[in-house]
């Protein structure tokens, strides 16, 4: 089974300010994904990250907001840009040990609250 | 939008007894998944159903899916108190994304 760190585990931080959350994976993964957990809700898919592409971004996600980087097969970071309190969410990564694979892999999870 | 609507949103049950959550969807699939998140951390792959499967098992859990109707059930058979979670259907994954249903709130009491 993966291993998938996150970093930040969760963070507060003020309204206006930009966060970067890492995603760590312990072999090399062709797609990794970035969600969003909204409190009390479900995950909703913010974009997918392959290496040495521009990341494919979910409607109702803008780069600008949440800009991705995917620098190599087992490395990704999201940014949550100029945050409001509304940015407050679980931010999760996941990936798939095969491309096309139906099942994903998560990560722990970075929780973030913005004042 | 989310393809699964899961019901009910919340149970709880004593332990020992058994959990059945339902998950139904709109469109036609290749298989749906099951996945437990523990305390709002990440989320742990259950289980995968085909859509020509009827009933899959896994340990303690059994779903089943019936196309016919778009729905699904997991059933979690002499819970314990570590099978308190939130539980979530999705469809879709590999070419497609991963489509998640809102989600059951598990309880089980001592």
């Amino acid at each position: 089974s993966a291993v998938i760190s996150q970093k930040p585990s969760r963070d507060i931080c003020q309204r206006g300010t930009s966060l970067t959350i890492q995603c760590q994976v312990d072999s090399q993964v062709t797609m990794m994904f970035w969600y969003r957990q909204q409190p009390g809700q479900s995950l909703t898919l913010i974009a997918t990250a392959n290496q040495g592409s521009e990341a494919t971004y979910e409607s109702g996600f803008v780069i600008d907001k949440f800009p991705i980087s995917r620098p190599n097969l087992t490395f990704s970071t999201l940014t949550v840009s100029n945050m409001s309190p509304e940015d407050s969410s679980i931010y999760l990564c996941s990936v798939d040990y095969r491309e096309w694979a139906e099942t994903q892999y998560f990560g722990p999870g970075t929780r973030l609250l913005v004042l | 939008s989310q393809q699964g609507e899961e019901d009910p949103q919340a149970l709880s049950i004593q332990e020992g007894e058994n959990a059945t959550m339902n998950c139904s969807y709109k469109t036609s699939i290749n298989n749906l998944q099951w996945y437990r998140q523990n305390s709002g951390r990440g989320l742990v792959h259950l289980i995968l159903i085909r859509s020509n499967e009827r009933e899959k098992h896994s340990g303690r859990l059994r779903v089943t899916l019936d196309t016919s109707k778009k729905s699904s059930s997991l059933l979690i058979t002499a819970s314990r108190a570590a099978d308190t979670a939130s539980y979530f259907c999705a469809t879709g994954g590999g070419a497609q994304k991963l489509v998640f249903g809102q989600g059951t709130r598990l309880t089980i009491n001592p």
